[in-house]
């Protein structure tokens, strides 16, 4: 079956840097690969995702990579603020079949002002 | 519209005690998950329904545990004889097929459970 790493476990950056964090998976048929935000005392909230028919997708000052050949794919945040600060969770899921969302451990991010 | 709601949103029980926890995906959606989360960890997969599909039951951590769903409308995730390591938020999540048939999960605020 599918397993998700996600890398690293926290981050902290001071505000208008960029974070990175990077996720790998193991099953080859994996080609949705969705991001999650997880502010605290509420359930996480899909900010963007990325289809294995591209290799990079971007959303203001959000982007996701994709490197299918290498099973890895990553979320780029520039010009970070305060309110970025949150858990991230990556996840991997062959597309079509309804189940099989995989979820990363999770990235604890902090924006420093 | 309306996303997905859970309730309640906090729940405390003596151990031993038997809960019910609920959730009401959005209208339409075919696929409902339950999640446990433990504090400051990641998500773990409990049990999965699509349609009128048998469900996939494969992540619930013991016979404690179980779940129904009516149809394509609410959830219940019902927690037997509550231990202490049932201490968590529950999360629900629902989606629906997409164009070029992807699934995006939308999930409900959470459910805390605290056990004593």
């Amino acid at each position: 079956g599918e397993n998700v790493e996600q890398h690293p476990s926290t981050l902290s950056v001071q505000e208008g840097d960029s974070a990175v964090i990077k996720c790998t998976y193991s099953d080859s048929a994996s080609n949705y690969f969705p991001w999650y935000k997880q502010e605290l005392g509420k359930g996480p909230q899909l900010i963007i995702d990325i289809r294995s028919n591209v290799g990079e997708k971007k959303d203001q000052r959000i982007a996701v990579t994709l490197n299918k050949t290498a099973k890895h794919f990553s979320l780029h945040i520039t010009e970070t603020q305060p309110e970025d600060s949150a858990v991230y969770f990556c996840a991997a899921t062959p597309e079509g079949q309804g189940f099989s969302f995989i979820f990363g451990k999770g990235t604890r991010l902090l924006v420093k002002p | 519209g309306a996303g997905v709601s859970q309730s309640p949103s906090n729940k405390v029980t003596e151990k031993g005690k038997d809960v019910e926890l609920r959730c009401d995906p959005i209208s339409g959606h075919t696929a409902l998950y339950w999640y446990r989360q433990r504090l400051g960890q990641g998500l773990e997969f409990l049990i999965y329904f699509q349609g009128n599909s048998a469900p996939d039951k494969s992540g619930l951590p013991s016979d404690r545990f179980s779940a129904e769903r009516t149809g394509e409308s609410v959830s219940t995730l019902t927690i037997q004889r509550t231990q202490q390591e049932d201490s968590a938020v529950y999360l629900c999540a629902s989606s629906t097929r997409l164009a070029g048939g992807s699934y995006e999960q939308y999930f409900g605020p959470g459910t805390r459970l605290t056990v004593t």
